[in-house]
């Protein structure tokens, strides 16, 4: 069964400043994997997907890594800004398994 | 393009009821799922739906129901409402599933009583 831990749960940096969220899986094979945002209320939009055989993905002031045997994968947000403030959430998709498990997300605040 | 629809945005029932929540994919896509969200226990898969047949199914309680038409719009029915029923329903459209990005709806916010 696969478990997806993200750390920390909540951060709080100033604007401006390059930030890193974490991501673990303890199942790697995984068909794929996507990073999400959440603001409060709202639904997921989605920021980045990445396929198991790719080792990065970049969209904008936005990077995800993957490292497949270890069972991580980092999103790198540069120059955050306030509008970045959501919580963001990865969820790694297993072969033979068509749903996305979920991590429970690391609230992002970023201080004007 | 529009996006995912869901309807009602919020809905408020009493134990024992059945509630009906809608979900209109994106055009084109062909793959529905469902997700739970609650504080406690985060988000969680319910069920996914691929061309009017159930391709998929979390650990949720036969309560939970669900069925996609011809259109690829999808419902998801609970019955015998419970206060733990309480929560954030969300549907997700792909084009054919978990290979392609998933496409969020704004949600359905039920609250029991």
């Amino acid at each position: 069964k696969q478990e997806v831990t993200q750390i920390p749960a909540a951060l709080s940096v100033p604007e401006g400043e390059n930030l890193v969220l974490n991501c673990s899986f303890t199942d790697s094979a995984i068909y794929n994997l996507q990073w999400f945002r959440q603001d409060p209320g709202k639904g997921l939009t989605s920021l980045l997907l990445i396929q198991s055989s790719q080792r990065e993905q970049t969209s904008g002031r936005l990077n995800a890594s993957l490292d497949k045997s270890s069972g991580r994968s980092t999103l790198y947000i540069a120059a955050s800004q306030p509008g970045d403030s959501a919580t963001y959430l990865c969820a790694p998709t297993n072969f033979g398994n068509e749903k996305l498990t979920f991590g429970t997300g690391t609230r992002l605040t970023i201080i004007p | 393009k529009a996006g995912v629809t869901q309807t009602p945005r919020y809905l408020i029932k009493t134990r024992g009821q059945q509630v009906t929540l809608s979900c209109s994919p994106i055009s084109g896509h062909r793959s529905v799922s469902w997700y739970q969200q609650t504080p406690g226990q985060g988000l969680q898969f319910l069920f996914e739906y691929f061309s009017e047949t159930q391709r998929n199914k979390g650990n949720f309680p036969g309560r939970f129901s669900g069925r996609q038409f011809s259109n690829s719009r999808s419902e998801m029915n609970v019955s015998t409402l419970e206060l733990g029923d309480s929560a954030l329903y969300l549907c997700a459209s792909s084009p054919t599933g978990t290979q392609n990005i998933q496409y969020f709806g704004a949600g359905t916010r039920l609250s029991v009583l």
